[in-house]
């Protein structure tokens, strides 16, 4: 089965600094999505980013962009400018075509934003 | 109300009870899903539908019981749950399945 890995439980930033979580995976498969999502206190998980694997030019979308590196299967999100709201848990996800309807969650980076 | 929609927010139950989960997605979604969200554990899947028909089940054990009467609904029977189970459970939504998810903000669930 693919497995996700995020080996930083705890990140910190400094309000408008910048910041990296890292997200690696396991699979032999070829294609596949990526994405990022982010779960504040609040608990509705919101979506950040999508990557689809065979694009492979990197996703941004405003301040939040990845660098994917699919040969080393890395899955970076970038946080530029970083803001208090940007406060929350991050989840790197993996979509499986070959094995089903699967997605598979890393264990998550809770980050914290310091004014 | 938008988006996708839990009820209720918190629940405690015995080991005996019998409950329920409810999930509504208002995105004119047409797959549905299930998962459970365990402190320091990865999110876990537990059930997908599409078009109103379960595709997917993650050897989820039989004391959790879906259903999902229509695109826009699905529920969670809850019965005879374990302490082990208690957890964060989320509903979301995407139009296609395996396509980017929307997620509710989720049933509390404590089992005592």
């Amino acid at each position: 089965a693919q497995t996700v890995t995020q080996s930083q439980p705890e990140m910190s930033v400094q309000e408008a600094e910048t910041v990296t979580l890292s997200c690696t995976y396991d699979t032999s498969e070829s294609d596949y999505y990526l994405f990022w999502y982010k779960q504040p206190p609040s608990r509705q998980m919101i979506l950040v980013i999508r990557q689809e694997a065979y694009k492979q030019q990197n996703a941004t979308e405003n301040r939040f962009s990845v660098n994917f590196q699919k040969a080393a299967k890395s899955f970076s999100l970038k946080i530029s400018d970083s803001q208090l709201g940007d406060a929350a848990m991050y989840f790197c996800a993996y979509r499986s075509f070959d094995t089903g309807n699967q997605f598979y969650f890393g264990t998550g980076t809770s980050l914290t934003v310091i004014p | 109300e938008t988006g996708v929609t839990q009820t209720p927010r918190h629940l405690v139950m015995g080991m005996t009870n019998k409950k329920s989960l409810k999930c509504e997605q208002h995105l004119g979604h047409n797959a549905m899903y299930w998962y459970k969200q365990s402190a320091k554990k990865p999110l876990e899947l537990m059930f997908v539908y599409s078009l109103e028909e379960r595709v997917e089940n993650n050897s989820v054990p039989s004391r959790f019981s879906p259903e999902c009467p229509n695109s826009s609904h699905l529920f969670l029977h809850l019965h005879t749950l374990q302490p082990e189970d208690s957890a964060l459970y989320l509903c979301a939504s995407s139009q296609g399945l395996g396509e980017t998810q929307y997620f509710g903000p989720g049933t509390r669930l404590l089992v005592l």
